[in-house]
């Protein structure tokens, strides 16, 4: 199976900060990498997939880059309701795997 | 707009058979463009895909290791919606259980449909 680790696990930030998210693959899985957004209770919700493709009705703030085995996902200007935890998932092969997330809090 | 609702009991014994159903509007099983998929949920696991059913002329399934002999999923097109069966459950198997929808190719196995979840306690 393919391993996926996030960085960091945690992270606390300000209104209107540009944050970043990083996730790597333990082999490559070219560009076959989606970010999921899961606030509590509630079930994770489509944000980025096949690395950099906005999922439609997304805020442009968040953006997705990478290839091979290294991503980043990047809310440009952090608001208030982004406070959540953010996954990554694989879907290069199956079993689709996932990162085992990273929460983001506001200062 | 395509919704999933889940259903199913949320305490089973252990040794017995966990059973949820997830009902599909909006969109059909039977689509030969998406996959059909149920994901679970735990503090000591984190998100854990199980497996999936799909259409392309005939109909296929696809597991995870973890599960595969004891996963049945199964789609039931005379109600537009598909199932999941998982035998001889342990406390290890609680969680919350999520049925999703996946594309199959521009967004190929990106989960842009959810279910609502369902809390799954293992316990006698």
């Amino acid at each position: 199976d393919i391993q996926m680790t996030q960085s960091p696990s945690s992270l606390s930030a300000s209104v209107r900060d540009r944050v970043t998210i990083t996730c790597r693959a333990s082999q490559s899985i070219s560009n076959f990498l989606n970010w999921y957004q899961q606030k509590p209770g509630k079930a994770p919700k489509l944000l980025i997939y096949i690395a950099s493709s906005l999922q439609s009705g997304v805020p442009s703030r968040f953006s997705g880059s990478g290839s091979g085995t290294d991503f980043t996902l990047t809310i440009s200007s952090l608001q208030p309701e982004d406070s959540a935890t953010y996954f990554c998932q694989q879907s290069y092969s199956i079993p689709w795997t996932f990162g085992q997330g990273t929460k983001v809090e506001i200062k | 707009q395509v919704e999933l609702q889940q259903s199913g009991p949320g305490l089973v014994k252990p040794s017995q058979t966990l059973s949820l159903t997830c009902a599909i509007s909006g969109d059909s099983v039977s689509s030969n463009s998406v996959t059909w998929n149920w994901i679970r949920q735990s503090p000591s696991r984190g998100l854990e895909w199980l497996g999936r059913t799909y259409h392309r002329s005939k109909w296929y399934n696809d597991s995870s290791v973890s599960v595969k002999t004891r996963i049945t999923i199964n789609p039931d097109t005379s109600k537009n919606q598909f199932s999941l069966q998982l035998n001889s459950v342990t406390p290890e198997d609680t969680a919350v259980y999520y049925c999703a929808r996946a594309g199959y190719y521009s967004n190929r196995g990106a989960f842009d449909v959810w279910g609502q979840g369902t809390v799954v306690t293992v316990s006698s």
